[in-house]
C-alpha cells in the first residue's frame, strides 16, 4: 500500500513548455485534490475531483487543467508554463466515509524559467 | 472564500517543553478542523482532527482545543522532541457543501532545540 504517489519529483521547464503531473492513490479513495504551495505559504487548492468522472475548480485554477483518468489517477496539466507557476505541487486524496481528512503525496517541485 | 490564519509564524522551544501552536479561523460554518505537520521536502502529514461539536480532543502527546466562541484552534504538543521540528498547518473544511475542500492557514514553524 503506497498511499498517494506523485511523478515526477522534480521538474524544470522553460516558459511556454507544457507538462503533466501525475498522481495515483491505491487507497480506493473517491475524492482527489491538487494543491500548490509557494514559499512560506499554506496550500492553495487548484482543482479537485469529488468522484470519478467529475472535476471542479478550486481557489487558483487559472493556467491548469486536470483529468480524472479513473478512480486511482488524477493528473494536472500545465499547457503553457509561466514563471508564476513555479511552486511545489501536492496531490491529496480523501478517506471515503464521511471525514474530510486528506492524505498527501510527497510533492512535485516545479521550476519554470 | 474565508481563510484560516495563524497568530505566530515561528515558535522555538527547548526539548522537553510543551508547545502550543495557535490558529484563528473566520468561517463560522466550518465544522471540521485538522492539524497537519509538514517536514522539509515532504507532504503534509495528518496529526489530529476535531469536529465542531467537540472542544477538546487528545492524541498521543498532542491535544487540539477548539473555542468556537472566539473562533480559535490550538495544537498542544507535550514533551516536545527534536523530531517535532516542522511546519504545522491548521485547516478547516468550510462546512456545508464544501465537503472535502480544505482551507489552510499559513503555517507555524516549530523549532525544537536539544
Amino acid at each position: 500500500n503506497a498511499g498517494v504517489t506523485q511523478t515526477p519529483k522534480f521538474q524544470v521547464l522553460k516558459t511556454g513548455q507544457s507538462m503533466t503531473l501525475q498522481c495515483a492513490q491505491d487507497m480506493n479513495h473517491n475524492s482527489m485534490y491538487w494543491y500548490r504551495q509557494d514559499p512560506g505559504m499554506g496550500l492553495r487548492l487548484i482543482y479537485y475531483s469529488a468522484s470519478e468522472g467529475t472535476t471542479d475548480k478550486g481557489e487558483v485554477p487559472n493556467g491548469y487543467n486536470v483529468s480524472r483518468l479513473n478512480k486511482r489517477e488524477f493528473s494536472l496539466r500545465l499547457e503553457s508554463a509561466a514563471p508564476s507557476q513555479t511552486s511545489v505541487y501536492f496531490c491529496a486524496s480523501i478517506v471515503s466515509g464521511g471525514t474530510d481528512t486528506q492524505y498527501f503525496g510527497p510533492g512535485t517541485r516545479l521550476t519554470v524559467l | 472564500g474565508e481563510s484560516v490564519g495563524l497568530h505566530l509564524p515561528t515558535l522555538s522551544v527547548q526539548e522537553g517543553d510543551n508547545s502550543i501552536i495557535n490558529c484563528a479561523y473566520s468561517n463560522s460554518a466550518s465544522d471540521y478542523f485538522i492539524w497537519y505537520k509538514q517536514e522539509s521536502g515532504k507532504g503534509p502529514q495528518f496529526i489530529i482532527d476535531i469536529r465542531s461539536n467537540m472542544d477538546k480532543r487528545q492524541g498521543q502527546r498532542v491535544t487540539v482545543l477548539l473555542n468556537k466562541t472566539v473562533k480559535h484552534l490550538s495544537l498542544q504538543i507535550a514533551a516536545t522532541q527534536p523530531g517535532d521540528s516542522a511546519v504545522y498547518f491548521c485547516a478547516e473544511n468550510g462546512g456545508g457543501t464544501s465537503y472535502g475542500k480544505l482551507t489552510f492557514g499559513q503555517g507555524t514553524i516549530l523549532t525544537v532545540h536539544p
